[in-house]
């Protein structure tokens, strides 16, 4: 069975803390891309990658970093945790294929800054 | 990316058809139809996708006018487990291009 895995269901963070959001896929994919998820909003992409080491900024990256130095992880960085970043972040991963691209979600990590 | 056009939210009685449509008029002509949904507290899963042909499998079917320029899925029998959040996408098939949601139609199904 395909799997994402965010490394924490829930989190809750002091406001100024440095943030480590985790995420693996073990899918061999290619495309991997951070979410986050709030009331109203839909989805919003904050970064993605399509390889090793490379990063592209979504629509709000402002915040936030990444890193990815295995295919199979991609991590999210808050540098200084704000409470405007309570929120759910979602992590998902994607390959082409014959079949097609679709992309595979991990559960969500809902993190409060306080 | 072309943009998608979905109503906010739908109700459906369980074991009739759910019928939710989708607009993309600015779709081009190597562009997919994707469809994901999100059941509360999980991350959103993949459903069905096509191009020109209608599609089916054993979650949904997929129904693409001639013009291309709206889609309709269909959950034929819905159950109080497909309330869920309902996202249409269209993107390339080949190539990296990220993916970039809306914000769906929420659809209840009640007894």
């Amino acid at each position: 069975d395909v799997k994402v895995t965010q490394s924490s269901r829930y989190l809750v963070k002091r406001t100024g803390e440095k943030v480590f959001l985790e995420c693996v896929q073990d899918m061999d994919h290619e495309n991997m891309f951070w979410y986050r998820q709030d009331p109203g909003l839909g989805l919003r992409l904050i970064y993605f990658s399509y390889d090793v080491k490379m990063k592209e900024k979504g629509d709000i990256p402002e915040g936030y970093s990444v890193s990815r130095e295995k295919k199979e992880r991609f991590s999210l960085i808050l540098e200084s945790a704000s409470t405007n970043q309570t929120s759910m972040y979602l992590c998902a991963s994607s390959s082409p294929s014959s079949t097609g691209t679709e992309a595979f979600f991990g559960q969500g990590t809902r993190l409060t800054v306080v | 990316d072309a943009k998608t056009t979905q109503p906010t939210s739908m109700d459906c009685a369980e074991g009739r058809a759910a019928n939710l449509p989708c607009n993309h008029s600015t779709i081009s002509g190597n562009e997919y139809v994707y469809w994901y949904r999100q059941i509360h507290s999980q991350g959103p899963q993949y459903i069905i996708h096509g191009l020109k042909n209608n599609e089916t499998n054993e979650m949904a079917s997929l129904i693409i006018t001639e013009d291309r320029k709206s889609s309709t899925l269909i959950l034929p029998h819905a159950t109080l487990r497909d309330t869920a959040v309902y996202y249409c996408i269209v993107r390339w098939e080949t190539g990296f291009q990220k993916l970039v949601f809306g914000t769906g139609t929420r659809l209840l199904v009640s007894p």
